[in-house]
């Protein structure tokens, strides 16, 4: 079967890096998204690897490893807005995205 | 641009009524719109694809005759939940890809819409 972890939630301080794993086993890879969900709202594009490597994108960074099923969301200088919940999705061998059930991050003053 | 609305945002409708929500790309072409369903503190959870001008391919488990998908023009979707029970009270989230860039599978989402039936 197909299947994406990630942590259901992580609390970190304002002004702080967090980084946000996410482990994929999928029928094949096509690239791998990550969006920001807000609470009651749709959400928003954040970033998408396809090759392996860091992509650096302002304060947001995105990680991915294909050989080993796994990429990681990097979060710097932290800020209250960032407090949401924040998806890990992979576009299959069907070119259909697969969804991770989203990682709530708590940003505390 | 790559704007999505969807109407209405919010809708509380009685058992056994039926509720129509639109999906609406605003600045681009769509060919391919998806109807997301999501309970809280879950995650989307694909209902079907919809392509313009053919039928809706739906997930294995979504009722088609529930859930009615219509993509009439590469603008708009509607989705049309019949007949609706208190079970199906949840965030229905719209997505769609722009036509013009078809090498990219980027979605756009719509804001969602929450249906309460009661």
């Amino acid at each position: 079967g197909q299947n994406i972890d990630q942590p259901t939630e992580m609390t970190a301080t304002e002004g702080a890096i967090v980084q946000i794993n996410c482990t994929y086993q999928t029928s094949g890879f096509n690239g791998l998204f990550w969006y920001q969900q807000h609470a009651g709202e749709a959400p928003t594009f954040l970033s998408y690897n396809v090759l392996d490597g860091l992509e650096e994108k302002g304060r947001f960074s995105s990680f991915l490893s294909r050989s080993k099923g796994y990429s990681y969301l990097l979060l710097k200088e932290l800020q209250m807005k960032d407090s949401a919940s924040y998806l890990c999705a992979v576009l299959d061998s069907n070119y259909q995205l697969i969804w991770g059930a989203g990682t709530k991050l708590i940003i505390k003053p | 641009g790559a704007v999505v609305s969807q109407h209405p945002s919010r809708v509380i409708c009685k058992s056994g009524t039926s509720v129509k929500i639109e999906c609406r790309s605003l600045d681009f072409q769509a060919t391919t719109m998806f109807w997301y369903r999501q309970f809280p503190k879950k995650s989307l959870m694909l209902m079907a694809t919809s392509n313009e001008g053919s039928k809706a391919t739906y997930e294995q488990g979504v009722e088609k005759d529930k859930f009615l998908i219509n993509h009439a023009s590469l603008t708009l979707s509607t989705l049309t939940v019949t007949s609706a029970h208190p079970e199906d009270s949840s965030f229905y989230i719209c997505s769609a890809r722009d036509a013009e860039r078809g090498d990219s599978y980027e979605q756009y989402f719509g804001p969602g819409t929450r249906l309460t039936v009661t």
